[in-house]
């Protein structure tokens, strides 16, 4: 079984804190990613990493960025926390292919004030 | 820019009838068309995808048709459960690594 887990189920954070979501698959997935999920907006694609080091932006990366030290880990980083960035966050990841299934991660639901 | 478009937004419908749902995308070169589903609470997991070069893929309850010229697939489910009930997303692929998601259907099959 794939298995994608991620750091926190809930978080609440300050306006201005700088946050970490971590992460992590088991299966050696090169590819990961990750999306924002709003009501009545679906799931939107901020960051993915197709690599150890490489990333690109996906459709709304702006306030956010990530990290990819290592193969199973991947982290989103929001510099300093909006309200506005109040969502759940889910990780994915990936073998290396388009037509290859994502798994996804159970969600982090961030709540900033 | 490309966008995924999903309907409705809700969908009700009794046990036992069937569910469509419906998706326009806009990037002609999407070649891969998945579905997910999500229940309430938990994560997305895929449920049934297709190619460009099919027009329809069957998995006992559920089936995907798509229409290349028209740029639109659906979803159909039939003989519809209660444990159907969640939130049904379409995604077109866009590129090598990415999809496009839909904003989602929640579905309710009412008892």
């Amino acid at each position: 079984d794939v298995k994608v887990t991620q750091s926190s189920r809930y978080l609440v954070k300050r306006t201005g804190e700088k946050v970490f979501l971590e992460c992590v698959q088991d299966m050696d997935h090169e590819n990961m990613f990750w999306y924002r999920q709003d009501p009545g907006l679906g799931l939107r694609l901020i960051y993915f990493s197709y690599d150890v080091k490489m990333k690109e932006k996906g459709d709304i990366p702006e306030g956010y960025s990530v990290s990819r030290e290592k193969k199973e880990r991947f982290s989103l980083i929001l510099e300093s926390a909006s309200t506005n960035q109040t969502s759940m966050y889910l990780c994915a990841s990936s073998l290396p292919g388009v037509t290859d299934t994502q798994y996804f991660g159970p969600g982090t639901r961030l709540t900033v004030l | 820019g490309e966008n995924v478009e999903q309907h409705p937004s809700t969908l009700s419908v009794q046990e036992g009838d069937s569910a469509v749902i419906k998706c326009t995308y806009s990037d002609s070169a999407s070649n891969y068309f998945p579905w997910y589903k999500q229940e309430l609470g938990k994560r997305p997991q895929l449920i049934i995808d297709i190619r460009s070069n099919v027009g329809e893929k069957k998995d006992q309850r559920i089936a995907v048709t798509l229409n290349k010229t028209a740029k639109h697939f659906s979803l159909h489910i039939t003989e519809t459960q209660p444990e159907d009930s969640a939130v049904y997303f379409c995604a077109a692929s866009k590129g090598t690594y990415k999809y496009i998601f839909g904003t989602g259907t929640r579905l309710k099959v009412l008892a």
